[in-house]
């Protein structure tokens, strides 16, 4: 079975430019959540989906949009990019509700805004 | 103060050593997560407690609900265990769902 993938794995862009991250999820696995890791602040919970529609979300910015799909694929979109969006965007999914399944996650796609 | 403090934040072993890696918290949690990231940036997801105690090979994760406390605990420790070790919760309550990380714990094995 294949793992989580993420695309790009490897992204630059400077200031002022949109992004679109997309994660594909376990085949079957109906949960997709996306985290923010920088050195500075670790890693922070960005949002999470579930069956199409958004669960929960962090504490950051409107900048930050995602959606997910009927295929359970997901994006996540950041606006108007800032020097400190630079990081490692992980996504993990997760069979159903991630607060009682054990989540798996992406190798990452690291962002630099320059 | 952090919801979620890791201790120590490094920590380096030799190879068969017994090593503890601890979690204290401060918030109500429905589950705590154990994750490990090796250089490159790939998480994998160790365990996840709401109560007593997991095993899994050489890893053992407790978790102590009254003292908001956890512990990771490697046996015979090995260079291939050099990672970073992640302790997160999941909020209860209002906020179910949200997953909140501590910074982690830097382990290095030596041979």
């Amino acid at each position: 079975k294949a793992g989580v993938t993420q695309t790009p794995r490897y992204l630059i862009k400077t200031r002022g430019q949109q992004v679109t991250l997309s994660c594909s999820p376990i085949s079957g696995h109906r949960s997709v959540s996306w985290y923010q890791q920088t050195p500075g602040q670790g890693l922070q919970f960005l949002f999470e989906y579930f069956s199409e529609t958004q669960r929960n979300k962090g504490n950051f910015p409107g900048r930050f949009s995602g959606r997910q799909f009927s295929n359970s694929r997901s994006e996540m979109n950041v606006s108007t990019l800032e020097l400190g969006d630079s990081a490692l965007y992980l996504c993990a999914s997760s069979l159903q509700d991630p607060a009682l399944n054990e989540q798996f996650f992406g190798p990452g796609t690291r962002l630099t805004v320059l | 103060k952090n919801e979620v403090e890791q201790s120590p934040q490094n920590l380096t072993a030799q190879e068969g050593e017994f090593i503890t890696i601890n979690c204290s918290y401060s918030v109500g949690i429905s589950a705590l997560h154990w994750l490990q990231q090796h250089p490159g940036g790939g998480i994998v997801s160790l365990f996840m407690l709401s109560s007593g105690k997991k095993k899994h090979g050489r890893l053992i994760a407790t978790i102590n609900i009254q003292e908001k406390h956890s512990s990771l605990h490697i046996t015979a420790s090995h260079p291939r265990d050099s990672a970073v070790y992640i302790c997160a919760v999941r909020l209860s309550g209002g906020s179910q769902g949200n997953l909140i990380f501590g910074k982690g714990t830097k382990l290095s094995v030596k041979p």
